[in-house]
């Protein structure tokens, strides 16, 4: 069965800094990545997805992502941290069922922003 | 991106009763919806997938009878929380994705239920 984890639990970074989300994924075949941002009392956004192709993904709001089959990662990262990025971030992995297209989420990274 | 309307956004009602949420998909058709409940401080748990015209996929543990779904048109999906109570409340999450290969599922803003 795919799984989705997501290492860190909470992250705590500077404004200005820099981010590294960690996203590790268990999954039979080539999967569907996606990442994911909501905030308090909100639905989802999404902030990318990797299908196929490049596996530099460019998203929203600066974000981007690397797939390294090689180490079932799907790493989130942004190069300067704004103070408006603090959310709940998810990692997700689809699909869960072939044909099904549903997802499989990871718990989240919660990340706060020091200004 | 496309736009999925989830309505209403909260919503408090006493046990017994039923409440119906809604989940529009405003600029596209889709084949394809999917009800989620989220737990404070968790992740989204599936609940349900429901294609337009047929009869919802309900994941293990989730009682159809409780959670009904309906998925009538194209752009519009209804969950109907039955009989509610107070464990019933929760965060609901709805997504919508429009057919073909390849796309990704876009979300609703969220139904933040307490039943009381």
């Amino acid at each position: 069965a795919q799984s989705v984890t997501q290492p860190d639990i909470h992250i705590t970074v500077s404004e200005g800094a820099s981010l590294e989300l960690r996203c590790n994924y268990s999954y039979g075949a080539t999967p569907y990545l996606f990442w994911y941002v909501q905030s308090p009392g909100q639905g989802l956004q999404l902030l990318l997805k990797y299908f196929s192709g490049d596996t530099l993904v460019q998203g929203i709001k600066g974000f981007e992502a690397e797939f390294k089959r090689s180490q079932s990662s799907f790493n989130l990262r942004k190069p300067s941290v704004h103070w408006s990025d603090a959310a709940e971030y998810y990692c997700a992995v689809g699909p869960s069922r072939a044909g099904s297209y549903q997802l499989t989420f990871g718990k989240g990274t919660k990340l706060s922003v020091i200004p | 991106g496309a736009v999925v309307s989830q309505h209403p956004s909260r919503v408090i009602c006493k046990s017994g009763t039923s409440v119906k949420i809604e989940c529009r998909s405003l600029d596209f058709q889709a084949t394809t919806m999917f009800w989620y409940r989220q737990f404070p401080k968790q992740s989204l748990m599936l609940m349900a997938t429901s294609n337009e015209g047929s009869k919802a996929t309900y994941e293990q543990g989730v009682e159809k009878d409780k959670f009904l779904i309906n998925h009538a048109s194209l752009t519009l999906s209804t969950l109907t929380v039955t009989s509610a109570h107070p464990e019933d409340s929760s965060f609901y999450i709805c997504s919508a994705r429009r057919q073909g290969r390849n796309t990704e599922a876009f979300f609703g803003q969220g139904t933040r239920l307490t039943v009381v």
